[in-house]
């Protein structure tokens, strides 16, 4: 079945230094994939997706590329801020499995603490 | 334009209890999704509503079920709770037509089971 695995965290970086959070998919059809970010206390936002292989999703300085040939989506951003302190969630939903509900698969999250 | 809003935000129950859990759904939003996410855990796909019928569900058990009404918003009902029901439910909408590109989650509710 569908499944996303993430790098385990915790995180910690210092202030304006470079961030990649590694995601790697298992998929049966042509998924989308997505970055949320979930800060605390609250639910889920959406950070940036890419909906086929190659493209590159991005948003507030963060970027992924989804990789059809590595089945990879990892998220990066070159200079990191305390305000993105949070938790990262790589997800992928398949359109194609209606049946389905298109439901997302989430990983396991990765905690991301930022020090100034 | 309002985003997803779940209540209560935060409640405690006993084992073997019933609860209900409920969500409004952004505006202009017809499909309603619900996710449990245990501590330290990726949120878990429990079903997703549309035009108030069941379309689609993980693999959870049958006491948890579920409602959608004319106006979108959505209930989930939990049946003879045990303690590892504990965790955050969140729920999620989106326009049909956009799939899951435009899905807003709410801020959850926080259900611990004693």
């Amino acid at each position: 079945g569908d499944s996303v695995t993430q790098m385990e965290g915790p995180v910690t970086l210092s202030e304006e230094a470079f961030l990649t959070i590694n995601c790697t998919y298992t998929a049966t059809g042509y998924p989308s994939l997505f970055w949320y970010v979930q800060y605390p206390g609250e639910g889920l936002q959406l950070l940036l997706k890419a909906t086929k292989a190659d493209d590159k999703g991005s948003n507030k300085g963060f970027e992924a590329t989804y990789r059809k040939e590595t089945t990879s989506f990892h998220l990066e951003k070159g200079s990191v801020q305390v305000s993105d302190s949070a938790v990262y969630f790589c997800a992928l939903s398949d359109m194609e499995a209606r049946n389905t509900g298109n439901q997302f698969y989430f990983g396991t999250g990765t905690s991301l603490t930022v020090i100034p | 334009e309002t985003g997803v809003t779940q209540s209560p935000t935060h409640l405690i129950k006993t084992r073997g209890q019933q609860v209900t859990l409920r969500c409004s759904s952004q505006s202009g939003h017809n499909t309603v999704s619900w996710y449990q996410q245990a501590l330290g855990q990726g949120p878990q796909f429990i079903f997703q509503y549309y035009r108030e019928e069941e379309n689609g569900r993980g693999n959870f058990p049958p006491r948890f079920s579920g409602l959608q009404f004319p106006n979108y918003s959505s209930e989930l009902n939990v049946n003879a709770l045990e303690l590892d029901d504990s965790a955050l439910y969140l729920c999620a909408s989106s326009w049909a037509g956009t799939g899951n590109y435009g899905y807003t989650f709410g801020s959850g509710t926080r259900l611990t089971v004693v």
